[in-house]
């Protein structure tokens, strides 16, 4: 079965500064995809970015990347130019090709300060 | 307009009772899931269904059954209650199908207490 591990339960950065955040994985597929989800206060699951584990090219959307290294089995979320609005519990989550469940790490509340 | 709803939002009732959990899609989508976080936010999926067939039945007590009366609904009845589901419950939905790339679209969850 697959696993997730997210080793930082709190992360906390100054606005406008870059936090980093980690997630390891554990599979024996080849083809998967990785996404990074954000849940703020109000609950709702937002989804942040997304990587097919055949691309090598890491995703971007705007001030959010990931560094996927499908070897060590990694894909880290950084955030650059932090704003408060950022500030919430992240997620990051492993999909099959085959049923399409997501599995979930643990999560990372990240504290953004002014 | 809301992509994907749930009600009620908050659920509050007594141990023992039954209660029931909708959900509804009003994006297309022909693919359903279910996911519970509890206390400590971890976030698990219970149930997927497909075209109104079920896929996914994680270790979930039999006291949990989902119905799909349609591709647009998943609902989810919940008999005889127990203090430990007490949680949040999300459903979400995605399509086409259940592999590749495509995104799940979740509730705004629905918060069950049982006293």
């Amino acid at each position: 079965a697959q696993t997730v591990t997210q080793s930082q339960p709190e992360m906390s950065v100054q606005e406008a500064e870059t936090v980093t955040l980690s997630c390891t994985y554990d599979t024996s597929e080849s083809d998967y995809y990785l996404f990074w989800y954000k849940q703020p206060p109000s609950r709702q699951m937002i989804l942040v970015i997304r990587q097919e584990a055949y691309k090598q090219q890491n995703a971007t959307e705007n001030r959010f990347s990931v560094n996927f290294q499908k070897a060590a089995k990694s894909f880290s979320l950084k955030i650059s130019d932090s704003q408060l609005g950022d500030a919430a519990m992240y997620f990051c989550a492993y999909k099959d090709t085959s049923y399409g469940k997501l599995t979930f790490g643990q999560g990372t509340i990240l504290t953004v300060h002014p | 307009d809301t992509a994907v709803s749930q009600t009620p939002k908050y659920l509050v009732t007594q141990m023992g009772n039954d209660k029931s959990i909708k959900c509804e899609q009003n994006l297309g989508h022909d693919t359903m899931y279910w996911y519970k976080q509890d206390s400590k936010k971890f976030l698990k999926i219970m149930f997927s269904y497909n075209n109104k067939e079920l896929i996914i039945n994680e270790t979930v007590p039999n006291r949990f059954s989902p119905k799909s009366p349609d591709k647009a609904h998943l609902n989810l009845h919940i008999n005889s209650l127990e203090l430990g589901d007490s949680a949040v419950y999300f459903c979400a939905s995605s399509h086409p199908g259940t592999g590749g790339f495509n995104e799940q679209f979740f509730g705004p969850g629905t918060r069950l207490t049982v006293l």
